[in-house]
């Protein structure tokens, strides 16, 4: 059964760039089924979706973050990356990997997530 | 700022039925996408609970139901149970925007 599990820094200085590895276990990223995206979650707010990203590296953005906001793929790995650049006290949240469908959507497999403080 | 409006709270004593309403427009569940529904536990990640407007991923009680009309959605709980009370999330395609998500409501079992 797929799995997907957050890495990278929990703390962040403003200005610089918050940066996320997920990674899958128990089923390949390249599967022509799935995007594999990425979502956040303000402390005590609703989700928000970041953007998502297709084995082949076609991607999808939240037009409101497009601008600063990165999705990579390493099928090798079998892992897909974010980062956001410019941090604020804004990008403080809780940052979700998931597997969404390509035919759809809905995301079917989440990972547990991952806290991230941009504070000095 | 979410474009699919949802109440912040609802709640009902054990066995009732509970409904919450996921409210969009022309872009998104009209267009017309896909309604899909998540429950989050607290501290948990959220859970897909309803994909498709009414269809029920393995494992989903039949306890919980889905349905959409025109530019809105809703999700139906029945037999309400204390392990129900979670923060529910509805999700669609906004054509202008991409996935959005609803701004959440809060589920209280009384």
């Amino acid at each position: 059964q797929l799995q997907l599990q957050e890495s990278g820094p929990r703390l962040v200085k403003p200005s610089e760039t918050l940066s996320l590895t997920c990674t899958a276990s128990g089923g390949s990223i390249s599967s022509s089924s799935y995007y594999w995206g990425w979502i956040r979650q303000p402390p005590g707010k609703g989700l928000e979706y970041i953007g998502s990203i297709y084995y082949s590296g076609s991607t999808y953005y939240n037009l409101s973050l497009k601008s600063r906001v990165t999705i990579s793929v390493d099928t090798s790995k079998n892992q897909f990356s974010l980062k956001v650049n410019s941090v604020t006290a804004a990008d403080t949240a809780v940052y979700y990997c998931a597997r969404r469908s390509a035919y759809d959507y809905y995301m079917d497999v989440w990972g547990e997530g991952t806290t991230v403080t941009v504070s000095s | 700022q979410s474009v699919l409006t949802q109440p912040p709270s609802v709640s009902g004593a054990p066995g009732q039925r509970v409904t919450i309403s996921c409210t969009g427009s022309s872009s998104n569940i009209g267009a017309p996408s896909d309604v899909h529904w998540y429950q989050q536990l607290p501290g948990i990640a959220p859970k897909l609970l309803i994909y498709g407007n009414s269809n029920r991923p393995s494992g989903v009680p039949d306890r919980f139901s889905g349905s959409k009309s025109g530019t809105s959605a809703s999700l139906a709980i029945t037999g309400l149970q204390a392990e129900d009370e979670a923060d529910y999330y509805c999700q669609s395609y906004d054509i202008s925007l991409s996935t959005v998500f609803g701004t959440g409501t809060k589920v209280t079992v009384l």
